[in-house]
């Protein structure tokens, strides 16, 4: 079945530093993907997504961009900010069904420090 | 914007109790999802509905049940509540067909069973 693999963390940056969390999926078809955020204390909210292949979603800075070759969909920042701490989660839908069903990793924790 | 409430933040009962725990949203969506979120583990569906008095399982169904008599209302329910299913659960709704919609979380409701 489809599936969802992010890498683990925590991830600890200082502030400014390059970030990238590392995510990879299985599905059939053309899922569509997203990443979403969770701060401390909040329920999860979309950051990005794309659609098809070689779609690059992007939202406050983070990018991710669809790469069916390597079924990955990577999220980068180029300055993470103390404000970025929080919970991501890589997810997808797959392709058809009319219910929007998403399949969710296992979530990547960033603390940036100061 | 759309909104999507749950009934508490935080909920404490006992081994044994059922539980009840509400999730509102105000956009009409048809369809909505119940998860439950643990650390190393992610978010996991354990109920979802695409319409009025429609459920199906997801992923992790056993010990759940769930409600739905109005368009805007999803309830989970603990028939007798036990110690692991002290969790995060998290309600989510988005709109129905085949679109790339994405889902609108609630802020979550931490439940610990003694």
């Amino acid at each position: 079945g489809d599936s969802v693999t992010q890498m683990e963390g925590p991830v600890t940056l200082s502030e400014e530093a390059f970030l990238t969390i590392n995510c990879t999926y299985t599905a059939t078809g053309y899922p569509s993907l997203f990443w979403y955020v969770q701060y401390p204390g909040e329920g999860l909210q979309l950051l990005l997504k794309a659609t098809k292949a070689d779609d690059k979603g992007s939202n406050k800075g983070f990018e991710a961009t669809y790469r069916k070759e390597t079924t990955s969909f990577h999220l980068e920042k180029g300055s993470v900010q103390v404000s970025d701490s929080a919970v991501y989660f890589c997810a997808l839908r797959g392709y058809g069904g009319a219910t929007n069903k998403l399949i969710f990793g296992t979530g990547t924790l960033l603390a940036v420090q100061p | 914007d759309v909104k999507v409430t749950q009934s508490s933040r935080y909920l404490v009962k006992r081994t044994g109790e059922k539980v009840f725990l509400e999730c509102v949203q105000d956009m009409d969506h048809e369809n909505m999802f119940w998860y439950r979120q643990d650390p190393g583990l992610g978010l996991r569906l354990i109920y979802f509905s695409y319409d009025v008095k429609m459920k199906e399982k997801g992923d992790i169904p056993e010990g759940y049940s769930v409600s739905r008599e109005k368009k805007e209302r999803f309830s989970l329910i603990l028939e007798s509540a036990s110690t692991n299913q002290t969790s995060m659960y998290l309600c989510a709704s988005t709109p129905g067909g085949q679109g790339y919609n994405e889902q609108f979380f609630g802020p979550g409701t931490r439940l610990t069973v003694l």
